[in-house]
C-alpha cells in the first residue's frame, strides 16, 4: 500500500482557506486518495475522495497533481468547527485502509 | 436514521475478563469494520466483514474475535482482556468495499 506523509500540525485563520497537503509518491494506478477528519474524540468523518481528477463537494475540494504523487485538501472558508485531525489515505478499497497520524488543523479566530 | 450504533460507550474490565462490543447499522450496508485507536495514534483495522457471512483479519487481529450476526450487526469479542487492549474502539460500515465509511461514536475500553 502507498504510504502518505502529512505535516503533523497546521494553523489557519477563521474565514480563510485551509490548504492541507499530502504526499503519496508511491501511489499506484488503482489507488484512490481519500480524506477523512476526526473532530475531538468522535468517529472519523468522510470528506472527499478522488482517483486523478480534481473533486469538489459541499465540504471541500481535492486537488491531485498530474503525476498523482501529492494532493491538497482545501477547505475554502475555514470555521472554528473545522478544527480537527485530517487524515489522507491512499488505498484500493476499505479492506486495506490505513490511518496514519494525520494533520491536526487548528482554526483560530 | 441512527447510522452506526455502538454499545457500550464506556467499559472498564479487569485483566482476563471477557466482553463483547456490539455494533449495528441501519443503512443496509454490506461491509462492516472494527478499528482501534490508541492515544495520539491513527486508527488500525482489527477485523472486517466484506459481506454477510464473511469475516477477515485486518492489521491487528490478535486477541479478538468477530461475528457478523446478520447484515445489520457486527460484534467484536475480547475473550481474555489484556491492558494492551485499552483503547477506543470504532465500528464502521460502507455500502461496498470502495464506498465511504460511516463511523460509530466509539467505545472507550479500559483494561486494568
Amino acid at each position: 500500500d502507498a504510504k502518505t506523509t502529512q505535516p503533523p500540525s497546521m494553523d489557519c485563520a477563521e474565514g480563510r482557506a485551509a490548504n492541507l497537503p499530502c504526499n503519496h509518491s508511491t501511489i499506484s494506478g488503482n489507488e484512490y486518495v481519500y480524506w477523512y477528519r476526526q473532530i475531538h474524540s468522535q468517529g472519523p468523518q468522510y470528506i472527499i475522495h478522488g482517483l486523478k481528477n480534481n473533486e469538489t463537494n459541499e465540504m471541500a475540494s481535492l486537488i491531485i497533481t498530474e503525476d498523482r504523487k501529492s494532493s491538497t485538501l482545501i477547505l475554502p472558508h475555514a470555521t472554528l468547527r473545522d478544527t480537527a485531525v485530517y487524515y489522507c489515505i491512499v488505498r484500493v478499497d476499505n479492506n486495506d485502509m490505513r490511518f496514519g497520524a494525520g494533520t491536526r488543523l487548528t482554526v483560530k479566530p | 436514521n441512527a447510522g452506526v450504533t455502538q454499545t457500550p460507550k464506556f467499559q472498564v474490565l479487569k485483566t482476563g475478563q471477557s466482553m463483547t462490543l456490539q455494533c449495528a447499522q441501519d443503512m443496509n450496508h454490506n461491509s462492516m469494520y472494527w478499528y482501534r485507536q490508541d492515544p495520539g495514534m491513527g486508527l488500525r483495522l482489527i477485523y472486517y466483514s466484506a459481506s454477510e457471512g464473511t469475516t477477515d483479519k485486518g492489521e491487528v487481529p490478535n486477541g479478538y474475535n468477530v461475528s457478523r450476526l446478520n447484515k445489520r450487526e457486527f460484534s467484536l469479542r475480547l475473550e481474555s482482556a489484556a491492558p494492551s487492549q485499552t483503547s477506543v474502539y470504532f465500528c464502521a460500515s460502507s455500502e461496498r468495499g470502495r464506498e465511504k465509511l460511516f463511523f460509530g461514536s466509539g467505545t472507550q475500553l479500559s483494561v486494568l
